[in-house]
């Protein structure tokens, strides 16, 4: 079956660092995705990976590895304007147009 | 430079009425999903089309639920005699490419309809 798993909710302090995961169990690995969603707007995408490694971004930066069916996002220096949903989606390998989504982990940042 | 356009932003049905849930995507987007989501849930494919193409149907219930994409017009989302359950978050993406040749290309999304069955 198809499974992405991230935590419900997170809470961190504005300044500092959180690192959200995503775990995913597809049938076949065509690529991850990264979006924000803030409560009633539209998800907006942050980052793309498909090679195990890094990927850096200004204070985001995403993780992947492909061998542990895991990755994660990190996000540095928070603000307040961080508080959101952290959507992981992955792409299937039998279909190419197809994302699989995760519940999103909703971040709570305090001052 | 508009986004993806998605009206209206609310709407209230009854039971048992039609619901149409428009979508104009950006300025040179031929390729178009829908997705809905539950509170507290993931987003789950419903369908992807191409100008007066319906790609993949396949996350769309078969009863009730239908969508277009006209050669002029925004996608339309359709649904008849709704009931209680289809009480959701509707969002459509928009993307300039297949998936094929640019994977990497993120979607952009509107800001969705709200859908409340009363």
């Amino acid at each position: 079956g198809q499974n992405i798993d991230q935590p419900t909710e997170m809470t961190a302090t504005e300044g500092a660092i959180v690192q959200i995961n995503c775990t995913y169990q597809t049938s076949g690995f065509n690529g991850l995705f990264w979006y924000q969603q803030h409560a009633g707007e539209a998800p907006t995408f942050l980052s793309y990976n498909v090679l195990d490694g890094l990927e850096e971004k200004g204070r985001f930066s995403s993780f992947l590895s492909r061998s542990k069916g895991y990755s994660y996002l990190l996000l540095k220096e928070l603000q307040m304007k961080d508080s959101a949903s952290y959507l992981c989606a992955v792409r299937r390998m039998d279909s190419n147009y197809q994302l699989i989504w995760g519940a999103g982990t909703k971040l709570i940042i305090k001052p | 430079n508009a986004g993806v356009m998605q009206n209206p932003r609310h709407l209230v049905r009854r039971r048992g009425q039609e619901a149409r849930l428009r979508c104009s995507p950006m300025k040179g987007h031929s390729h178009v999903y829908w997705y809905r989501q539950l509170p507290e849930e993931g987003l789950k494919f419903m369908v992807y089309l191409q100008k007066e193409n319906i790609i993949d149907e396949s996350g769309m219930p078969k009863e009730r639920f239908s969508a277009e994409f006209p050669k002029e017009g925004p996608s339309i989302l359709r649904i008849q005699q709704v009931v209680r359950g289809d009480s959701a978050a509707y969002f459509c993406a928009s993307s300039p490419f297949s998936e094929l040749r640019a994977p990497s290309y993120g979607y952009t999304f509107g800001s969705g309809t709200r859908l409340t069955v009363v």
